[in-house]
């Protein structure tokens, strides 16, 4: 099985940078996932990492360490729309069934 | 390109009654899976569908969940009879290939009461 753990709520100002950080324990491992998702929407896919190291796209960016079972999601340049919940999911070695992390509502403030 | 669309968008029903849920993959994508965010919990994987055929069914919670891709396109899960703890919302997900990323649906938010 998987244990994924990540912070419940982050707060953090408009402009400002904020790190999403996602440990997880797990008997397989063949990725891992970030996710946004608005209330009451669809989680829409933001970053895929299956090797170490970083991965950027713009304002976020995704690093991954196997070797420590940790990932994180940064978000730079944070604008209001940013607020949301950010969701971590790995995805098994000999499956492709995803298990989540239970998310992290970050709240952009002016 | 249409995404993954699940009807209804909510549903409220009795305990003992019966729910079909309804989703349609985005066209093209074989793998259609279904998952579950109970309240205050975090999404769960229920099945795996490879176009009509059930690839992985490992997380149905029990015998009351049914199934089925019919075709191999759109998908329908039925509750029956439903229970107060079935309550949450149902995210239906595809994609081209397994490896591939998913693309989630909006979810039909359940309501057994």
């Amino acid at each position: 099985g998987q244990n994924i753990d990540q912070p419940t709520e982050m707060t953090a100002t408009e402009g400002a940078i904020v790190q999403i950080n996602c440990t997880y324990q797990t008997s397989g491992f063949n990725g891992l996932f970030w996710y946004q998702q608005h209330a009451g929407e669809a989680p829409t896919f933001l970053s895929y990492n299956v090797l170490d190291g970083l991965e950027e796209k713009g304002r976020f960016s995704s690093f991954l360490s196997r070797s420590k079972g940790y990932s994180y999601l940064l978000l730079k340049e944070l604008q209001m729309k940013d607020s949301a919940s950010y969701l971590c999911a790995v995805r098994g070695f000999n499956d492709y069934k995803l298990s989540f992390g239970a998310g992290t509502t970050v709240t952009v403030r002016a | 390109e249409a995404g993954v669309t699940q009807f209804p968008s909510h549903s409220v029903i009795e305990k003992g009654q019966t729910v079909t849920l309804r989703c349609d993959p985005i066209s093209g994508h074989d793998n259609l899976y279904w998952y579950r965010r109970v309240m205050g919990k975090e999404i769960k994987f229920l099945l795996h569908f490879v176009k009509e055929s059930k690839q992985d069914e490992s997380g149905m919670p029990n015998n009351r969940f049914l199934a089925e891709r019919t075709g191999g396109t759109y998908s329908t899960l039925k509750v029956q009879p439903a229970e107060l703890e079935d309550s949450g919302v149902y995210f239906c997900a595809s994609s081209q290939i397994p490896q591939g990323s998913r693309f989630f649906g909006p979810g039909t938010r359940l309501t057994v009461t």
